[in-house]
């Protein structure tokens, strides 16, 4: 009864590859969101869907490109891999639109290692 | 733009010890403030949350009050516990449009026996 589960949770990888990690809600929320935390643990948002929709898109590499290919789903594709990249991505979710006093809730997180 | 300043960590206390995080927000308007919890390995979980000034968010025996004169959010615990180490987040929620959640960088509550 995972509520925002998130595949792989490690992805080791060489420099220059392409790689997805994927992201599933089964809370019936609308708003999906991408972030990455760096090794001293600092959050950053990358992307936000709101039913298929992109809302937010944060100053991010290109080689970035999520895609929501429904309300539940939030996937993110990394083209060409950098050492900078390594890092843990987080996928969340939330009950949104116009109403922001709705907490969000976290997947464990997929573990990306640069190789 | 909004933004979310925590005290820096690691923050290191013996069990039972008083607990107390900063946290002060700059916002255009009146958000929703929050704080999360990460534990090792695991993604942010919600703590507790305030909508509105002077509200007080509690959980699990930690406690935070929304002060919009002071414009902070602190988090408190009575007595601390070993299983409360983890990472804490302040964070807060703007008004205007559909949700843009800014965090803090998170400060690191270690915990000894």
């Amino acid at each position: 009864d995972t509520a925002v589960s998130q595949t792989p949770k490690y992805l080791v990888t060489q420099m220059g590859n392409d790689k997805s990690i994927k992201c599933e809600q089964n809370l019936g929320h609308d708003t999906m969101y991408w972030y990455k935390q760096d090794s001293k643990k600092f959050l950053k948002i990358m992307f936000s869907y709101n039913n298929k929709e992109l809302i937010i898109n944060e100053t991010v590499p290109n080689r970035f490109s999520p895609k929501s290919p429904d309300k539940a789903h939030l996937n993110l594709h990394i083209n060409s891999l950098e050492l900078g990249d390594s890092a843990v991505y987080f996928c969340a979710s939330s009950l949104a639109g116009l109403n922001s006093n709705q907490p969000q809730h976290f997947g464990d997180g997929t573990r990306l290692s640069i190789l | 733009g909004d933004s979310v300043t925590q005290m820096e960590g690691p923050v290191t206390l013996s069990e039972e010890a008083f607990l107390t995080i900063n946290c002060t927000y700059t916002a255009t308007g009146y958000p929703s403030l929050f704080w999360y919890v990460q534990y090792p390995g695991e993604g942010l979980q919600l703590l507790l949350k305030a909508t509105k000034a002077d509200d007080k968010g509690s959980n699990k025996g930690f406690e935070a009050t929304y002060r919009k004169e002071t414009t902070s959010f602190h988090l408190e615990k009575g007595s601390v516990q070993v299983s409360d180490s983890a990472v804490y987040f302040c964070a807060l929620s703007d008004h205007g449009g559909y949700q843009k959640v800014t965090f803090g960088t998170g400060t690191k509550l270690q915990v000894i026996p």
